[in-house]
This record gives C-alpha cells, structure tokens and sequence, in this order.
C-alpha cells in the first residue's frame, strides 16, 4: 500500500540555522499539508499546497517557512533561521482529491530540535 | 473559527470494559468529522469518518449535531486498542484542513 514518507526522521540543528524537511506524498494525490506538533501540545495546521502553489496558510506559517514542490514528488517545508520555539514533531500529509470524503494519509514525521 | 475539545487527556479502562472517548467541537458551516489514531511508534491514520457512518475496530462515532459532540465509542476496549485518539474536523473552505483536538490516550489493562 502507497504510504507517505518523510525524511529525516530526526534533525538537530543549531538556532538561526536553515533546515529543510522532506516529505514524498503518495504519487497520485493533489493535495498537500504540513502539520506540526510541539511536544505535549496538539497537531496544528501550517500550510496546504494545491495545484503548485499555497491554498491556505495558518498564522504559524510566517516568512520564515516555506515550501516547494521542485521535481513533482518531493515536498519540502523550509525554516529559513530556526528558533527554539520551532522545535516540534511536523507532519506531512496528503490527499487525493479536495474533499472531506478523502482521506489524509500522514507521513510518520520528523522530529526537529533545534539548540 | 473551528474548535476540537477532547476533554480527558488520559483515558485507562480494563480489558473487555466499554471506553467512551468525548469530542466537541465548534464549526460554523457543516462539520465534516474524523478520529484519527496513533499507535506506538507508529503514523496518525484515519481510524473513522461520521460521514461513512461505518465500523472500524468496533469502535463507532455518531454526530450528534444538537449537542456539537462526536463521541468515539467501543463497547469492549482490546490491548490493542491502547494508542493515542485524536478527533478531527475538516474545514471545507480551507482546503479541507483539519482542526485537531488535543488527543486522548487510552491504556487497555489486562
């Protein structure tokens, strides 16, 4: 069965720093989220990407993050000079077709810290 | 602005006993609701939606639109039911992102 992947799986990284995280969706789907989720807190909303572009963004999605669909399979969340406060668990998730009918099929996250 | 509210945060039942897990929520327009699942160790996956009206698990969710609940029910709780619940809701106008509650986790005790 097609399963979401992310990578890393794990990132440290040093405050200030840029990181991109990588997500492969399922290959047929057409929309795209980022989800984040700091540690004992709930799941929270960034970003959905349709049809090449940002759909939606939350007001955590502020100028320093960004993404990117560059080939057709990856999808990329950049943090352009982390914080501390970015450390988080961020999920990647996908769905086949803009409907509540559809299922988000999530990735199994990457853990980002940042010291 | 839609809101999720799973009220217990930790949930422990006995093998074989009934688990209720609470969901409310506050939306606007239509809800679309869903639980989602986490196992140990494992990737948030869709466990049901209101809209199938289905079975999963044995677990079931009725929308109850009076009360603005969506209460996750299992009339005998499995080990293998211990993970952590989060109940959802879709936002059709935003590109059907999804609103999470805080999550409830349920022990299963032998």
């Amino acid at each position: 069965e097609p399963e979401v992947t992310q990578t890393p799986s794990h990132q440290v990284t040093q405050m200030g720093q840029e990181v991109i995280l990588r997500c492969v969706p399922i290959s047929n789907h057409l929309y795209f989220y980022w989800y984040r989720q700091i540690l004992g807190q709930k799941v929270e909303f960034l970003v959905s990407f349709y049809n090449n572009e940002i759909s939606e963004k939350s007001e955590i999605f502020d100028d320093q993050f960004s993404v990117e669909r560059p080939d057709g399979s990856n999808f990329t969340l950049k943090i352009r000079s982390t914080k501390l406060e970015d450390s988080a668990m961020y999920f990647c998730a996908s769905s086949g077709v803009g409907s509540s009918y559809n299922e988000q099929f999530f990735g199994p996250g990457t853990r980002l810290t940042v010291l | 602005a839609q809101r999720v509210t799973q009220p217990e945060k930790l949930l422990s039942v006995f093998k074989g006993a009934p688990v209720e897990l609470k969901c409310n929520y506050s939306y606007s327009g239509s809800p679309e609701l869903f639980w989602y699942v986490q196992y140990s160790r494992q990737r948030l996956q869709l466990l049901l939606r209101h809209i199938s009206r289905e079975s999963i698990k044995g677990f079931t969710a009725d929308l109850n639109k009076g009360e603005t609940s969506f209460h996750l029910k299992k009339p005998f709780a499995q080990e293998e039911d211990s993970a952590m619940y989060y109940c959802a809701l879709s936002d059709e106008g935003n590109d059907y992102k999804l609103s999470f509650g805080a999550g409830t986790t349920v022990t299963v005790r032998a």
